[in-house]
């Protein structure tokens, strides 16, 4: 069963610093792209930032570049958010997805995500 | 920036047919952007529905239906049950590497 799961998340001063993790099982992590995606309270669903299956290409969204890394190790199965410089618009819901894409020999393109793990609650605030 | 805009809220009676659109504040949504859709009910997780514009995603009934409409990517649900009251969203593909999300579409069936 491909099972996705986030974890440390947590209350956070403005300014501050914090590491999430997805821990992923069912199915061939590193081969597949791996993507973040936030949800602030009551809002919609915001793309984050995503990487490629060896860690080579990553892309962010504006909001949070210089800021948040993302990382995977793939010997462990595992995905993860460094957050630094924390600010209150930061709260949200963290979930990790899968990234699929539509692949011609080495040309893909376009990106849709499947699975998603449950999510990590992130709140920024003093 | 690039908006990608949906409906804020929709309603639908039971058994009937309702349309979501998944548009761009500049431009038109082709096959290109492969538009994919996804539904969310409170607390939960997304789950994914649609991607490529119209491949309906494993265990996904085949009252959703995707599909481009004029400028814009659509969600249809036909026959809608109480289940479907839930947020849709939609994201595109902005090359680059890129995805962005509509704001979400408010489905009530009553």
């Amino acid at each position: 069963e491909v099972e996705l799961v986030e974890s440390g998340g947590g209350l956070v001063q403005p300014g501050g610093s914090l590491r999430l993790s997805c821990a992923v099982s069912g199915f061939t992590f590193s081969s597949y792209w791996m993507i973040w995606v936030r949800q602030a309270p009551g809002k919609g669903l915001e793309w984050v930032a995503n990487i490629r299956q060896g860690g080579s290409e990553k892309h962010y969204v504006d909001s949070v570049k210089g800021r948040f890394t993302i990382s995977r190790d793939n010997a462990k199965n595992s995905l993860y958010l460094q957050m630094n410089s924390l600010r209150a618009e930061d709260s949200a819901v963290y979930y990790c997805a899968r990234g699929l894409r539509l692949c011609t020999g080495d040309n893909c393109n376009g990106f849709w995500f499947d699975p998603w793990g449950q999510g990590t609650l992130v709140t920024v605030s003093s | 920036q690039t908006v990608v805009t949906q409906e804020p809220s929709f309603s639908v009676s039971p058994g009937g047919t309702v349309t979501l659109t998944c548009g761009l504040s500049s431009g038109s949504v082709s096959t290109g952007y492969y538009p994919s859709w996804y539904q969310q009910t409170p607390g939960q997780a997304p789950r994914t529905l649609i991607y490529n514009t119209d491949t309906r995603s494993s265990g996904v009934p085949d009252r959703f239906s995707g599909s481009i409409l004029g400028n814009k990517a659509a969600l249809t649900i036909t026959g809608a049950q109480e289940d479907d009251e839930s947020d849709y969203y939609c994201a595109l593909y902005m090359g680059r590497g890129i995805s962005v999300f509509g704001g979400g579409t408010k489905l009530t069936v009553l």
